[in-house]
């Protein structure tokens, strides 16, 4: 299974952009990175996927390296609903291993 | 459209107890997935559906714990003489497939407290 490395916790102010990272050195070379969030007391939430490719949605981008070894999570301006816990997923095409995130702080 | 539903939402038992926690999946889900999340920490795997059959059952922690998917739909994970460590919440996710680009839709979870 692909381990992951992400910061226990992060901070940014409301309305700048905020880049979480993950290391996923051990990924395959056809496992897709997934990215999903956590609020409080809800169940995880899906943010977006890539392979190889940077990818756009309406929630982030995500950038990933060329070597596939590491990728980051871009939310563009930051907003209080923003403050979640984030994780990184190399999907091995079955169960979803989740370490223990980024919690993500965002301050007024 | 209707996401995944887990019902009740929250559940408190006595130690030694049965419980059942149901999850309903997005309709037209061909797979779904139970997880367990402990205080502070991550999701944890514990079972997966392809259809009726379990799939992957090796997150299962003991034989107490048991799921059955009967009609390939709707789910029930099982737990047979609960323990206060069996305290979590039990998350339940469906995918339209199995594979690595599919995405996991999760529901709200139950809480389950074991006194």
């Amino acid at each position: 299974d692909a381990k992951t490395t992400q910061p226990n916790s992060m901070e940014s102010n409301e309305e700048e952009p905020v880049h979480l990272p993950c290391n996923h050195s051990t990924i395959s070379g056809t496992d897709y990175i997934h990215w999903y969030r956590q609020l409080p007391s809800q169940g995880p939430e899906y943010v977006i996927h890539g392979l190889t490719s940077n990818v756009n949605n309406r929630m982030a981008s995500l950038a990933i390296a060329e070597d596939r070894k590491s990728s980051t999570l871009i939310l563009h301006r930051a907003t209080l609903r923003d403050a979640a816990v984030y994780y990184c997923i190399p999907n091995t095409g079955n169960q979803f291993y989740f370490g223990t995130g980024t919690s993500l702080t965002v301050i007024p | 459209g209707a996401g995944v539903s887990q019902t009740p939402s929250n559940k408190v038992t006595e130690k030694g107890k049965y419980v059942e926690l149901r999850c309903d999946p997005i309709s037209g889900h061909t797979a779904l997935y139970w997880y367990r999340q402990s205080l502070g920490q991550g999701p944890e795997f514990l079972i997966y559906f392809q259809g009726t059959g379990a799939a992957d059952d090796s997150g299962l922690p003991n034989d107490r714990f048991f799921a059955v998917r009967p009609e390939g739909s709707v789910s029930t994970l099982k737990i047979q003489r609960t323990e206060r460590g069996d305290s979590a919440v039990y998350l339940c996710a469906s995918s339209r497939y199995t594979g690595k680009r599919e995405t996991q839709y999760f529901g709200p979870g139950t809480r389950l407290l074991v006194l």
